[in-house]
């Protein structure tokens, strides 16, 4: 079975703080995802990457940036984490024509 | 612009009863997912159906890609079938980067 994990479930910080937010996938997955979603907003793509070092801007990517060093991790970081970003955290991966595979969750609040 | 449109937004059944899901897309598809939110958070797949028909127990899929919509079937609901089912679609113009774009999603309650 397909496996991704994320660092944590529930995290809290304050305003300003940085942030990094990790995924892990086991499956030897090309593509990564990182989506948020938000009551009435659904979900959205925030950033996603394709390979090692590639990544591109999702729908919405003010405020965030990526890593990825290793083909299976995949970090968001929020460089100055703001209320506005208080949000559930999702990570995905697929390979190639597959489904997309998601990881549990992380629930953010940012003071 | 492109869009994925679920029905309805909100479903209340009794254990037992069947239901019908429906998503409609505004343009050609790669890919068709059908996922399940389960009360703590977790995108559950339930089907991968850019075209056709597929079972997996009481739940079944039918996409007709020519006519750009997909039905998602549950029979015999549970009260843990209980949750948000999301329809994802990555169209064509993305060029295979598996980008999905999501439904509002359709909140399934299933009583006792």
């Amino acid at each position: 079975d397909v496996k991704v994990t994320q660092s944590s479930r529930y995290l809290v910080k304050r305003t300003g703080e940085k942030v990094f937010l990790e995924c892990v996938q086991d499956m030897d997955h090309e593509n990564m995802f990182w989506y948020r979603q938000d009551p009435g907003l659904g979900l959205r793509l925030i950033y996603f990457s394709y390979d090692v070092k590639m990544k591109e801007k999702g729908d919405i990517p003010e405020g965030y940036s990526v890593s990825r060093e290793k083909k299976e991790r995949f970090s968001l970081i929020l460089e100055s984490a703001s209320t506005n970003q208080t949000s559930m955290y999702l990570c995905a991966s697929r390979g190639l024509q597959e489904t997309q595979y998601f990881g549990p969750g992380t629930r953010l609040l940012v003071l | 612009g492109i869009q994925v449109e679920q029905s309805p937004p909100d479903l209340i059944l009794q254990e037992g009863a069947n239901s019908t899901l429906r998503c409609n897309f505004s343009d050609s598809v790669n890919n068709l997912q059908w996922f399940h939110q389960n009360p703590w958070g977790q995108l559950i797949n339930l089907f991968y159906i850019p075209s056709g028909t597929k079972q997996n127990g009481r739940l079944s899929a039918t996409t007709v890609a020519t006519e750009r919509y997909s039905l998602l079937y549950i029979s015999s609901s549970q009260t843990t079938d209980s949750g948000v089912y999301f329809c994802a679609v990555e169209f064509h113009g993305s060029g295979n980067t598996g980008k999905l774009i999501f439904g509002q999603g359709t909140t399934l309650q299933v009583k006792p």
